[in-house]
């Protein structure tokens, strides 16, 4: 595998389910990423790991619970959601040193989330 | 929160025809990037501009940075079906330097190209 892999693609659950979407990046990354992009609102950040640690957590209902075990690995676990939690979850990672000074960031595909 | 606002929203146009897309802000611009997200992938890092009046170019498509580094544009000549697709700006934020900071995103341009 190269780059950074999402799983599951596609995630259909109930308002009542617990799931999570798990993230790993293969580039030696040391920072990741969870934003949310649904139709109507741009790209969202919703947490950030800074070497294993949660540096940023962008306001996001308790529903969400991000897990960064270690800074290759990356899980969004998702419990009692609602309808309009429906969107496409995207992770991304970066370097974050002195060589990559501007946050260039490398998406994974998303994972597909509709919540009924 | 910096807003970043992209324009057009929608752009359909044949192929081989030139076009622009710009991103606007009311702040400026530590640095911006451009990122194109194809349907069913995440976004790819296009290009990252940093000084102002800066332009960089990737095969037929050029960027642009403003002077005052508050708005950008994207020009592709002669464009193809395959430069369909979502265009995006981003940006860290004013004067933040790097870091592990998460990007804000405009919404977007929808580029369809057809053939």
């Amino acid at each position: 595998e190269t780059g950074v892999t999402q799983t599951p693609r596609h995630l259909v659950m109930g308002m009542t389910n617990k799931k999570s979407l798990k993230c790993e990046q293969h580039l030696g990354h040391n920072a990741m990423y969870w934003y949310k992009q649904s139709a109507k609102k741009p790209l969202e950040l919703m947490f950030v790991y800074n070497f294993k640690e949660q540096t940023e957590n962008n306001s996001v209902p308790s529903r969400f619970s991000p897990e960064c075990p270690n800074s290759s690995h990356l899980f969004l676990h998702l419990h009692t959601l609602q309808p309009e939690d429906s969107a496409l979850y995207l992770c991304a990672s970066s370097q974050d040193d002195d060589s990559n000074s501007y946050n260039e960031q490398f998406f994974g595909p998303g994972t597909r989330l509709t919540v009924l | 929160t910096q807003l970043l606002e992209q324009s057009p929203q929608f752009l359909s146009i044949q192929e081989g025809e030139n076009l622009t897309v710009y991103c606007n802000s009311s702040s400026v611009f530590s640095s911006l990037q451009w990122y194109r997200q194809e349907p069913g992938e995440g976004p790819v890092l296009l290009v990252t501009v940093v000084t102002g009046g800066e332009v960089k170019k990737l095969k037929r498509l050029t960027f642009q940075f403003g002077d005052a580094r508050k708005d950008s544009s994207l020009h592709i000549t002669a464009a193809q079906p395959g430069d369909t697709g979502l265009y995006l700006c981003a940006s860290q934020g004013t004067d933040s330097g790097g870091g592990a900071d998460g990007l804000t995103f405009g919404k977007g341009t929808h580029l369809i190209i057809q053939p």
